[in-house]
């Protein structure tokens, strides 16, 4: 089935730091990539998204490019702020095997920033 | 525009009590979801529902959960009974159409001692 992999937390910088949060996936077909945010106490956000080979999602200077081959969607960002600390989920959605594009999650990185 | 709610945010309980969660999707939106956030077992989808009706429950990890949709506007996840294993952040989520855009709710905190 579906499975997504992301790099073990947690992940502690100092502001203006770059950030990579590596993500690789499993999926059968095409999946569409996401990026999803958690700030503390607050349900998820969705931060970026790409939906074929090579395009690229970019949000708030948060950038992933969707690699298929080598079935990557790394997070990156070039400089993190003290606000960016949060918990950070990568997510595919199938393509076909179920209607309704059934989200799967890795298993969330969190990231601090110090100042 | 108003999220989702849901509510309560916080509840505690004891082991063998009963739980309702309570869930209002985005209005106009037709696809509801309800998952469970756990440090072992992160983000699970436990069930997916479709104009009101349950398309998808395989996550639901057995008889003691039950969810409903009695209308667009209102959904719930009963616990019964409840087991301190139990103990996780429930999240709701709804989207305006199939596979579009999923939109979270702040979760419910629940502690079963």
């Amino acid at each position: 089935g579906d499975s997504v992999t992301q790099m073990e937390g947690p992940v502690t910088l100092s502001e203006e730091a770059f950030l990579t949060i590596n993500c690789t996936y499993t999926a059968t077909g095409y999946p569409s990539l996401f990026w999803y945010v958690q700030y503390p106490g607050e349900g998820l956000q969705l931060l970026l998204k790409a939906t074929k080979a090579d395009d690229k999602g970019s949000n708030k200077g948060f950038e992933a490019t969707y690699r298929k081959e080598t079935t990557s969607f790394h997070l990156e960002k070039g400089s993190v702020q003290v606000s960016d600390s949060a918990v950070y989920f990568c997510a595919l959605k199938d393509a076909g095997g179920t209607s309704y594009g059934k989200l799967t999650f890795g298993q969330g990185t969190i990231l601090t920033v110090h100042p | 525009d108003a999220g989702v709610i849901q509510s309560p945010r916080h509840e505690v309980t004891e082991m063998g009590q009963e739980v309702t969660l309570r869930c209002k999707p985005i209005s106009g939106h037709n696809s509801l979801f309800w998952y469970r956030q756990t440090m072992m077992r992160g983000l699970e989808l436990l069930i997916y529902f479709n104009n009101n009706v349950p398309i998808d429950d395989s996550g639901m990890p057995e008889d003691r959960f039950s969810a409903k949709m009695p209308n667009a506007s209102f959904s719930t996840l009963k616990i019964q009974p409840s087991e301190p294993r139990d103990s996780a952040v429930y999240f709701c989520a709804s989207s305006s159409r199939t596979g579009s855009e999923q939109y979270f709710g702040p979760g419910t905190r629940l502690t079963v001692t």
